[in-house]
Order: structure tokens, then C-alpha cells, then sequence
């Protein structure tokens, strides 16, 4: 099964406007950790927001926002006043706490954002 | 911080040909990640390394795949036999080592891998 799953190969947005970036996840660990990351073209991981399983309060970072819903298992992207410069692919990622040793993150497949002018 | 540097940027190579990766993490950064993105996917956990230990591969990681951090610096990744399936972006990544679930990843900019 998919631990982490983006519905939304692509979205568009008008510039200015906000957009929520779909991402569930699928862990039985109640410790975990939830990541966005943005890549742009240039290829580049950029580390956007995180939100941890415990966190009372859903996570921001400036234009971005984390609408955490724990009991649905989903953590969206919300991106206020879009930019030209957030046209590039939106990656949700979980590390499991108590499961994995590793600290690795798991990925999602993504979403393109495409912002129009 | 000068970041995740990784070398080469791109890789032109034959299939059957070796190919070797190499990736300098943040200094004192004491894990480090290797991943693979393939074209419109997300990034595929490889393998791990806390200091010099490897301590977890992917199952993604055949045998023709090998990775090694001596001293716990840089890391070396190498694809023996290469074949047209290992096309792909690798990715290192590294963390400082003191967190728990909310330690980010610091991602390299990737060698993209063309097996022709």
C-alpha cells in the first residue's frame, strides 16, 4: 500500500490566488513526521514546512500552511497569495517514529503547480 | 553551509559501463541519504548512512549497486553493469543527526544518469 498519496498530477492556479495541494498518508506508528518539499525545475529539494504527529496546531511558514486533519490521515499544502516563482513540483513526505530506525522520508509521486499570470 | 554538492551534474554513459556518483554532504552532518527520482515521480529511498555505517539499503538497491561514506564525509555511490532501467536523477541528502522526526532533509541539486 501507498504510504503517502498525491491525487493531483497537476493544478493550476492564477497568480495571487491561494491552492491546497492534496496529501494522505497511510502509517499505523503514532510518531511521525510530515514534510513538503517544492522542486523546482533546476531539480533542487526545497524544504517548505513540516508538521509533527503530536503538534496541536496545524504548521506555518510564511505563505505556507499545513491543514493537518489527524484522523483523516491527511496533510495538505496550502499556499496563499500564489507567485510565478511557485510554478514547480509539490512533494509530501512522512518519516515514521517508532517503525524505522532510519529517519529516512517517504515520498509521494507529487503535483505539478503550474501558476498563470 | 555550502550545502549538498554532489559530482558529476550529469552522466552520459553505455549500458554494461561502471558509473561512480559522488556526494558531499553539509559539514558535520552525520546522516546522509542516497534517493532516485525518475521522471514524474517522487524520489525513491536507496540507502542510509549514519556516520560511516550503512545501516539501511532498499530493497531497490540490487546487487550491482554499491555505497560507501568512509570516514563518515563524503559518500560514493557506484552502479556496476549499468543497464537503460538505472536512467535517473540520484539525489544525496544529508542531515545533521540530533533530531528526531522533525530533522529535515538538505537535498544536492542530483546527477542525472542517462544509460544509452
Amino acid at each position: 500500500a501507498q504510504k503517502i498519496t498525491q491525487t493531483q498530477p497537476g493544478m493550476f492556479v492564477q497568480e495571487k490566488e491561494a491552492v491546497t495541494l492534496d496529501c494522505t498518508y497511510d502509517t499505523s506508528d503514532p510518531s511521525y513526521g510530515l514534510f513538503w518539499y517544492k522542486q523546482p525545475s533546476s531539480g533542487e529539494m526545497i524544504f517548505l514546512i513540516y508538521q509533527g504527529s503530536y503538534d496541536q496546531q496545524n504548521a506555518t511558514e510564511g505563505r505556507y500552511s499545513l491543514n493537518f486533519q489527524k484522523a483523516r490521515k491527511s496533510a495538505n499544502l496550502v499556499i496563499s497569495a500564489s507567485q510565478l516563482g511557485d510554478s514547480a513540483m509539490y512533494f509530501c513526505a512522512m518519516r515514521e517514529g517508532q517503525m524505522d530506525s532510519s529517519y529516512k522520508l517517504i515520498f509521494g509521486s507529487g503535483t505539478r503547480l503550474l501558476v498563470r499570470p | 553551509d555550502t550545502g549538498v554538492s554532489q559530482d558529476p551534474r550529469h552522466k552520459i554513459t553505455k549500458r554494461g559501463q561502471n558509473v561512480t556518483f559522488r556526494c558531499d554532504p553539509i559539514s558535520e552532518h552525520n546522516r546522509l541519504y542516497w534517493y532516485r527520482q525518475t521522471l514524474g515521480q517522487g524520489p525513491e529511498f536507496l540507502t542510509y548512512f549514519q556516520n560511516e555505517a550503512q545501516l539501511e539499503k532498499s530493497r531497490l538497491l540490487s546487487d550491482r549497486f554499491s555505497a560507501e561514506r568512509p570516514k563518515g564525509s563524503f559518500s560514493t555511490l557506484e552502479i556496476q553493469r549499468t543497464e537503460q532501467g538505472d536512467s535517473a536523477m540520484y539525489l544525496c541528502a544529508s542531515s545533521p543527526g540530533d533530531g528526531l522526526f522533525d530533522e529535515k532533509l538538505f537535498f544536492g541539486s542530483g546527477t542525472q544518469l542517462s544509460v544509452l
